[in-house]
């Protein structure tokens, strides 16, 4: 998607490992988030980020960090995967939150553990 | 639990036809937003509704807002094979709106 990309866009890895996601924007947008997308369960927020340095935790933060060093690049840390962080991840961005111009997806990133 | 649910999970129909899409929320909300996702893609914004706008318009799609009764509908006029899809709304609750929650979404499946 225009703006925003991800890495990598598929991988497995094993139990117990540390995984980092990477979701890069060319769009300058203050806000950026993380979702996991499971079935029959939509997106649920992971953490995200309303500037440089500054990050809250969402709905199944438990097991994630985040880090966001420099506007462009919002980082997910699984510090030691498990089979439940199985999943397709999702990064978007947004200029002003949630209030008024929508969010822009990348397109996803493919997580397995086994 | 989610703060949006859609309903119909599933829907079919014929292409020409209409498809309407519902989703309930639970608490007040700032702003509900409609996203359409194709297999194996991210999500993309169709449209926004706010708490004071009773209905909208973009294109094929109508959407409307009952803050009464906490629910919104999705409706696409004359569907297309191109519109199958999964259909998601999301709410911005009232105060800081900084995110979105996500309803489970409904997949349309429009046959040509």
């Amino acid at each position: 998607d225009a703006g925003i990309t991800q890495s990598p866009r598929h991988k497995v890895t094993e139990t117990g490992t540390p995984v980092t996601l990477r979701c890069h924007q060319t769009e300058n947008h203050r806000y950026m988030y993380w979702y996991r997308q499971d079935p029959g369960h939509g997106l649920r927020l992971i953490h995200y980020s309303y500037g440089v340095k500054d990050t809250d935790k969402g709905e199944v933060s438990d097991g994630y960090s985040v880090s966001r060093s420099k506007t462009e690049d919002f980082l997910l840390t699984l510090e030691s995967a498990t089979s439940s962080q199985t999943s397709v991840y999702f990064c978007a961005i947004s200029e002003d939150g949630a209030r008024g111009y929508g969010y822009t997806f990348g397109s996803g990133t493919r997580l397995t553990v086994v | 639990s989610q703060q949006g649910e859609e309903d119909p999970q599933a829907l079919s129909i014929q292409e020409g036809e209409n498809a309407t899409m519902n989703c309930s929320y639970k608490t007040s909300i700032n702003n509900l937003q409609w996203y359409r996702q194709n297999s194996g893609r991210g999500l993309v914004h169709l449209i926004l509704i706010r708490s004071n706008e009773r209905e909208k318009h973009s294109g094929r799609l109508r959407v409307t807002l009952d803050t009464s009764k906490k629910s919104s509908s999705l409706l696409i006029t004359a569907s297309r094979a191109a519109d199958t899809a999964s259909y998601f709304c999301a709410t911005a609750l009232s105060g800081s709106a900084r995110q979105l929650t996500f309803g489970s979404g409904t997949q349309l499946t429009v046959l040509p």
